[in-house]
């Protein structure tokens, strides 16, 4: 199976701040990466696939990008309502695999 | 409005077996397959398998394979996880979620999800 090694697993921002969040595949995923948001309580909701397409209705202050091994997503201008835990997802190889998560809070 | 909504919470002996199920609507059922994610309390996301619901083929991740079924209903368009031979590493919430034919793996909608608690 592929491992997405996803960092960091926390994440402190202020409001308006940009982040970023990576995710290194275990071997060449060909971009098939897709990137999750998940509220307390609440099913994943799918941001981004294929890297970088935002999904209709996904703000344009999310962004993912990467090759090979190596993907970023990021948020420009954090808002409150950002305040989540993301996810990556390969799924070039089966099974599908997730990242560890990263849980971003408000500093 | 696409809705994929699941069945309420359960609790399962050890060693006993549920069955979890996702009615869907809004969305032409057999278009889309019906995956299943684990997620275990306060951890990550693990893939189970999916369904085809227009064919019923599955596929499962080999983990898995011994421990749920997957099942659909095309007249009710209801999708069904099972999970046999219950032991406290099945305790977890549950989520169907639906993607399309054409990429199996990109799930675009999910379900509300669906804990299962095994406990004596």
């Amino acid at each position: 199976d592929i491992q997405m090694t996803q960092s960091p697993p926390s994440l402190s921002a202020s409001l308006g701040d940009k982040v970023t969040i990576t995710c290194q595949a275990s071997q060449n995923i060909n971009k098939y990466i897709a990137w999750y948001q998940q509220k307390p309580g609440k099913a994943p909701r799918l941001l981004i696939r294929y890297t970088s397409t935002l999904e209709s209705g996904t703000p344009s202050r999310f962004s993912g990008s990467g090759s090979g091994r190596d993907y970023s997503f990021s948020i420009s201008n954090v808002e409150s309502e950002d305040i989540a835990s993301y996810y990556c997802l390969q799924y070039d190889n089966l099974p599908p695999t997730f990242g560890g998560g990263t849980k971003l809070e408000l500093k | 409005e696409v809705q994929l909504q699941q069945s309420g919470p359960e609790v399962g002996r050890p060693g006993s077996s549920v069955k979890i199920s996702c009615k869907a609507s809004g969305y032409t059922f057999t278009d889309y397959v019906m995956n299943w994610v684990k997620q275990s309390p306060g951890q990550g996301l693990e893939w189970i398998g999916w369904i085809d619901p227009e064919y019923g083929s599955t596929d499962y991740a080999e983990k898995f394979k011994k421990k749920a079924t997957l099942t659909a209903d095309t007249s009710s368009n209801t999708a069904y996880i099972q999970l046999s031979s219950l032991t406290s590493e099945d305790t977890a919430t549950y989520f169907c979620a639906r993607a399309y034919t054409t990429d199996y793996y990109v799930m675009d909608a999910w379900g509300q999800g669906a804990s299962v608690t095994v406990s004596s």
